[in-house]
């Protein structure tokens, strides 16, 4: 059965942190990987991944893949509390536009 | 401005009557999903579609319908919902284009509570 497990669950930090986020897959015909940040509403879209070892970054988030142990990881430098949200990884599949999400990561951002 | 739009946003209903959650597209997307999300569990998928009239069950389909008679719209049907079906909802939309990189939009989600 294809899965994508993230961890940690939950993660409380102070503003300044830095963070790292998990998530590692077992599918079947692996063809890329996405993160999305969750607020109060809609996920919306980070990155998506699909050669190993290429850190993908934008501001003070970065992604990158290792397909052979397959997992991936999202970093966040120098936390704000306006990163506070549920970050969500999902795998996309070949030949089809089916996406399997993890559970999510809760990440909370104190000042 | 480009977006998925989903009606209503907040449902509170009673078990056995009826309802249809709206999702639209104007993005001429051929890929429409709905998922459900729960705590603990993340985001399942319920129901896809490839394109107009091709429709396809995903992880979790019991209790639901769903109909693709134009391009832009994808309604979700519980024809009888139950207590188990108060979750957070959401539709999507992607270009189609079987294996290559297209993101998902998501639209804003409806909060269904069945008593």
């Amino acid at each position: 059965e294809d899965k994508v497990v993230q961890s940690p669950l939950s993660l409380v930090v102070h503003e300044g942190d830095t963070v790292t986020l998990n998530c590692s897959y077992e599918v079947t015909n692996f063809r890329s990987l996405l993160w999305y940040k969750q607020e109060k509403k809609a996920p919306t879209f980070l990155f998506m991944l699909t050669s190993s070892g290429i850190e993908k970054k934008s501001g003070r988030l970065s992604s990158i893949l290792d397909k052979k142990e397959l997992f991936s990881i999202l970093n966040i430098t120098a936390t704000q509390t306006g990163d506070s949200a549920v970050y969500l990884c999902a795998v996309k599949l070949y030949n089809t536009d089916k996406l399997i999400f993890g559970t999510g990561t809760r990440l909370q951002v104190f000042p | 401005e480009a977006q998925v739009t989903q009606n209503p946003r907040y449902l509170i209903t009673v078990t056995g009557k009826k309802l249809t959650v709206t999702c639209s597209q104007n993005m001429n997307h051929e890929y429409m999903s709905w998922y459900r999300q729960d705590p603990g569990l993340g985001l399942r998928q319920i129901y896809y579609s490839m394109n107009v009239e091709v429709t396809d069950k995903g992880d979790v389909p019991e209790g639901y319908k769903v109909s693709r008679k134009e391009k832009r719209n994808f309604p979700l049907i519980l024809e009888s919902p139950s207590p188990n079906q108060t979750s957070l909802y959401f539709c999507a939309s992607s270009l189609s284009l079987a294996g290559a990189n297209n993101e998902q939009f998501f639209g804003p989600g409806t909060r269904l509570t069945v008593l």
